[in-house]
């Protein structure tokens, strides 16, 4: 099974707003991860946590804070977000960090900041 | 500075009509290949990983290979069902993985 489940799959938010994405998996993974993903480009990695530490950040604002309370649950915690920060968010996992770990991504959370 | 470039960008196909997709990199130590493939709207779903030149793996109707500058994705007899974007990256420095811009892939019957 290499499941990794994300909610919600939709979110509506204004910019004043405070939200939460969830990310879940039960693969025994160490390595979880945030990507943002803009229409018809690539994902971007935002952040790392890798044995529940955070170990990369790739210079994203602070409006958007990570989480990961323990081995198998990320959050990410958005606050006065920009419309330009309406996309597709994707979490992934991975056995570990090293180099013949793949990395299992899930459905993704689609948000739309007015 | 690491680099991901795929052809070609879109590729039409009529059912059954084989061909290749192109992911050509620049890496300081190639520490894995990966091919992705993503629906619209969805997460990318793992395909392949390629550590070594002259490597080949195969599922279905797709296989891939890799030599020292590049990689293809040959898909052989192609469905309707095999059309979606098809991601190529590779492992950076940090660990992370570096994507391409993908190939937009369209089967028609």
């Amino acid at each position: 099974d290499t499941e990794v489940t994300q909610t919600p799959k939709h979110l509506v938010m204004g910019m004043t707003n405070k939200k939460s994405l969830k990310c879940e998996q039960h693969m025994g993974h160490r390595a979880m991860y945030w990507y943002k993903q803009k229409a018809k480009k690539p994902p971007e990695l935002m952040f790392v946590y890798s044995y529940e530490k955070l170990s990369i950040n790739e210079s994203v604002p602070s409006r958007f804070s990570p989480e990961c309370p323990n081995s198998s649950l990320l959050n990410l915690h958005l606050h006065a977000l920009q419309p330009e920060d309406s996309a597709l968010y994707l979490c992934a996992s991975s056995q570990g960090y090293g180099d013949t770990d793949t990395q299992y991504f899930g459905p993704g959370t689609r948000l739309t900041v007015l | 500075e690491d680099q991901v470039t795929q052809s070609p960008e879109a590729l039409r196909l009529q059912e059954g009509e084989s061909s290749s997709l192109n992911c050509s990199y620049t890496v300081s130590g190639l520490r894995g290949l990966f091919w992705y493939r993503q629906d619209p709207g969805k997460g990318p779903e793992f395909l392949f990983t390629l550590y070594s030149a002259g490597e080949e793996k195969e599922k279905e109707r797709l296989k891939a290979t890799l030599t020292k500058k590049e990689s293809f994705l040959h898909i052989t007899a192609p469905k309707p069902e095999d059309s979606a974007t098809y991601l190529c990256a590779v492992r950076g420095s940090q660990g992370n993985l570096i994507f391409g811009k993908g190939t937009k892939l369209s089967v028609k019957p």
